[in-house]
């Protein structure tokens, strides 16, 4: 089973929609866990962590379900900026690395 | 944030050549260093991990004498891709991640490899 998996995507929104993605992991000794988004042919960038008491910033809010190991990604009032792939990263305690799912495509549509 | 350089951004090599790609750590001293590998429309999958002064650990799957890495230094980490083949070719990033911060990684730019 893959450490971290996504939505497979794409999704394909109007401007202004609102848009969620999910994520699964499956070790349960993961501790640290953020959304980074990714632009065509560049390098991830963080977009946020993600803590168990929800976080939120600007039209961006992300959870975590440590029970369920699962974490979402809201977008709101969706701008053809945050066109890009979305990828769900988990880190663990004892693991050096971090843990990347394969990301989710959003492209919206003006 | 901590920048991470990557040199060169891209290059084209003919087939049996070496490429090296440097990852710098600008402002700030990276304790460890991930190469990753990223293929068209897959995810990221790393390839090794270094520490200054130690030899790199890589995963499974990868051929540590076809990818050396050498982390000379507290800001710079080297992979030379040996005797390149076309399977080869595929988008290269590091990250670092410094003392205070443990959890984040900070990624360099990439470096796409094309072996003709």
């Amino acid at each position: 089973r893959k450490e971290v998996e996504q939505d497979p995507g794409p999704f394909n929104v109007p401007e202004g929609a609102t848009v969620a993605f999910n994520c699964t992991y499956s070790n349960s000794a993961s501790q640290s866990f953020f959304w980074y988004r990714q632009d065509c042919r560049k390098e991830p960038k963080l977009l946020m962590s993600v803590y168990s008491s929800g976080n939120e910033d600007g039209r961006f809010t992300a959870q975590l379900n440590r029970a369920s190991q699962y974490i979402s990604l809201l977008i709101r009032d969706s701008k053809l900026s945050d066109s890009a792939t979305y990828l769900c990263v988990v880190g663990r305690t004892g693991a050096n690395n971090l843990f990347f799912g394969t990301g989710t495509r959003l492209t919206v549509i003006p | 944030g901590a920048v991470v350089s990557q040199h060169p951004s891209r290059v084209i090599c003919k087939s049996g050549t070496s490429v090296k790609i440097e990852c710098r750590s600008l402002d700030f001293q990276a304790t460890t260093m991930f190469w990753y590998r990223q293929f068209p429309k897959q995810s990221l999958m790393l390839m090794a991990t270094s520490n200054e002064g130690s030899k790199a650990t890589y995963e499974q799957g990868v051929e540590k004498d076809k990818f050396l890495i050498n982390h000379a230094s507290l800001t710079l980490s080297t992979l030379t891709v040996t005797s390149a083949h076309p399977e080869d070719s595929s988008f290269y990033i590091c990250s670092a991640r410094g003392w205070g911060d443990p959890d984040t990684q900070y990624f360099g730019p990439g470096t796409r490899l094309t072996v003709l």
